[in-house]
């Protein structure tokens, strides 16, 4: 199957930083990409879809100015968590398709805002 | 929208017996049901998928089946071994924007007991 990367696979960070995390296709071209938050025990949440060169779309109840993703080319996306808080830890995952086609996971980056 | 339901949440089995998990589905849209594996502090990686023009697929020690009239479609592992213990989550999808846009079941915890 393909590869999807992400990092860092884990960080740390204080209130009120900003928090960048990178989501690449390795073996594949992308013409889209997902963002996906969860929380312990719990399934996968939506944030948002981008496709490459566009803005992304957000789901319903997302922060489109706190939850930032650019989706510059057809391998990189990333999601930039902005001005952090304790209550946006999580583990954010990201994956990436072909039109039409299956969606590849990364392995996930685990955030913890101090 | 799509809603997925997923049974049950948590299943037990002894090596080298069966385990079933199944899904409902609500979208007739849908019509195309991956089934993804997650390990502790991983991201879910792809096991099998069903198309809507296939009742059934088999991969090893892996089937899926889809009772499309019904909505319904199960997973089902042979042969347990403990390295299947994880979160298994079931998918529906249909195509949107030219991407499949994925709703997840709530996940099933399977334990293998050697």
């Amino acid at each position: 199957g393909a590869v999807v990367s992400q990092h860092p696979s884990r960080v740390i960070c204080k209130s009120g930083t900003s928090v960048k995390i990178e989501c690449r296709s390795l073996d594949f071209q992308a013409t889209t990409m997902f963002w996906y938050r969860q929380f312990p025990k719990q399934s996968l949440m939506l944030m948002a879809t981008s496709n490459e060169g566009s803005k992304a779309t957000y789901e319903q109840g997302v922060e489109k100015d706190k939850f930032l993703i650019n989706h510059a080319s057809l391998t990189l996306s990333t999601l930039t968590v902005t001005s952090a808080h304790p209550e946006d830890s999580s583990f954010y995952i990201c994956s990436a398709s072909l039109p039409q086609e299956t969606q590849y996971f990364g392995p996930g980056t685990r955030l913890l805002v101090l | 929208g799509e809603n997925v339901e997923q049974h049950p949440s948590t299943l037990s089995v002894q090596e080298g017996d069966s385990a079933v998990i199944k899904c409902t589905y609500s979208d007739s849209a849908s019509n195309y049901f991956p089934w993804y594996k997650q390990e502790l502090g991983k991201g879910p990686q792809l096991i099998i998928d069903i198309r809507s023009n296939v009742g059934e697929k088999k991969d090893q020690r892996i089937a899926v089946t889809l009772n499309k009239t019904a909505k319904h479609f199960s997973l089902h592992i042979t042969e347990t071994q403990p390295e299947d213990s994880a979160v298994y989550f079931c998918a529906a999808s249909f195509s949107s924007g030219g991407y499949q846009k994925v709703t997840f079941g709530t996940g099933t915890k399977l334990q293998v007991i050697p």
